[in-house]
This record gives C-alpha cells, structure tokens and sequence, in this order.
C-alpha cells in the first residue's frame, strides 16, 4: 500500500523555467511533509518542508504547496537550473520528526 | 543544515559473514536516528528507528535479529547485518533528526556475493 505518490517517475523541464513535481498521499494522519533531492549511490538533501497547517512554504527558488483537502502537495523550482537535475523524493510524516514514508520519486531533467 | 556521516561508503562481503554500518551525527546529538534501505530504482523503505539507550524499533516485515541496531551513544548508531545473503544487497541510509527534520548520511552500497 503505497501511501504516499509520486505519478511522474520523470520530468524534462528547459532550464530557467519552473518545474514543478507532483505527490499525493492517502493517509489523512500525515501532518509533515518534506523534499528531498538525491543523486544516485548518495543520501537525499533536505530541500525544504511543511506543516499541514500551511499552505505555502517558501525558501529561495523552491516553493512548496500544500492542498490538505485534496491531499496534494507540489513543488515549485523556478528558475530551473542544470544543477537542479536529480531524483525527487517527497516524504510525509505523522509529526514532525517522525518517521517518513517516501514517494516513489522524479526523476527531473533540467535541459541547458 | 546538520551533517550525517556513514562508514563504509561501499562494502562487498561474502553470504554468510556479517557486516556492521556505522552512522555518526556529527554536528548534532541524535536521540533518534533512523535506518532506510533503498533497492534500484524504488524508494526508501524504513527499516528500524534508532533510539539511544533504548531498543531499536523495527518496521513491519524486517527481521531484528538480523538487522542488529545498536544506539549506545548520541552521536553514533551502529547497523550490523548477520549473515547476509545476496538478497539483502542494498543501498543502506541512516538519518538523524534535528527538531522538525531529517537529515541523512550519504549511504552504504553493500553487495553480497
């Protein structure tokens, strides 16, 4: 039972506009979400995160949505960059802190 | 944001023999650390929760007794996978937690033969 997706297991986004990734999860208990970014054969980098009772969470060129009532949250990378180019995993959690459940993961492409 | 280090990076061992992991906060105290495993190409699978002083606590489906966890310090939580067997050839990953987030170790490929 997969509770938390990821549908796009790929994205190819023109570098310098916005890519934006997609996740969906079933559990309504879920109240903490994050972003990782992670490259192949190394540990996910915390990008940013969430607490259910936002919407939005801002920090630079990422931005996070968050859509309780559809259970749905997004991230927006605008200006896309080549360096941005990396397998995306977000992640929820019961309580902040708290043991994550992962996606499945995007994989985005940022074309120079 | 807080650092986490794994030692091996790589290992590759013979079925039957067992393997330890090492994960070290190493600019912050982890009461908690966590242990994730990562086959290819699909995501990362929770294994056990890491508490100092305290029994690890095991996600349903992974076997305790062989994947041993010891906690004995803050900074340091140690994986040992007995008698491993081809089947347990993975990307290991621990994490430690500051406040609200986790931040995780680089990872350990092991590759049983």
């Amino acid at each position: 039972d997969q509770q938390v997706k990821q549908n796009s297991p790929s994205l190819s986004v023109q570098e310098g506009r916005i890519s934006i990734l997609n996740c969906d999860y079933t559990n309504s208990m879920f109240d903490y979400f994050l972003w990782y970014k992670k490259y192949p054969a190394e540990g996910p980098t915390f990008l940013i995160s969430i607490s259910s009772i936002k919407d939005k969470n801002e920090d630079g060129r990422f931005t996070v949505f968050l859509n309780k009532s559809a259970k749905h949250l997004s991230l927006h990378i605008v200006p896309s960059q080549p360096g941005d180019s990396a397998v995306y995993f977000c992640a929820a959690s019961g309580s902040s802190g708290d043991k994550l459940t992962f996606g499945t993961g995007t994989r985005l492409a940022v074309r120079p | 944001g807080a650092v986490v280090s794994q030692h091996p990076s790589r290992v590759i061992c013979k079925s039957g023999t067992s393997v330890k992991i090492e994960c070290r906060s190493l600019d912050f105290q982890a009461t908690t650390m966590f242990w994730y495993r990562q086959f290819p190409k699909q995501s990362l699978m929770l294994m056990a929760t890491s508490n100092e002083g305290s029994k690890a606590t095991y996600e349903q489906g992974v076997e305790k007794d062989k994947f041993l966890i010891n906690h004995a310090s803050l900074t340091l939580s140690t994986l040992t996978v007995t008698s491993a067997h081809p089947e347990d050839s993975s990307f290991y990953i621990c994490s430690g937690r500051v406040e609200d987030t986790q931040y995780f170790g680089p990872g350990t490929r092991l590759t049983v033969l």
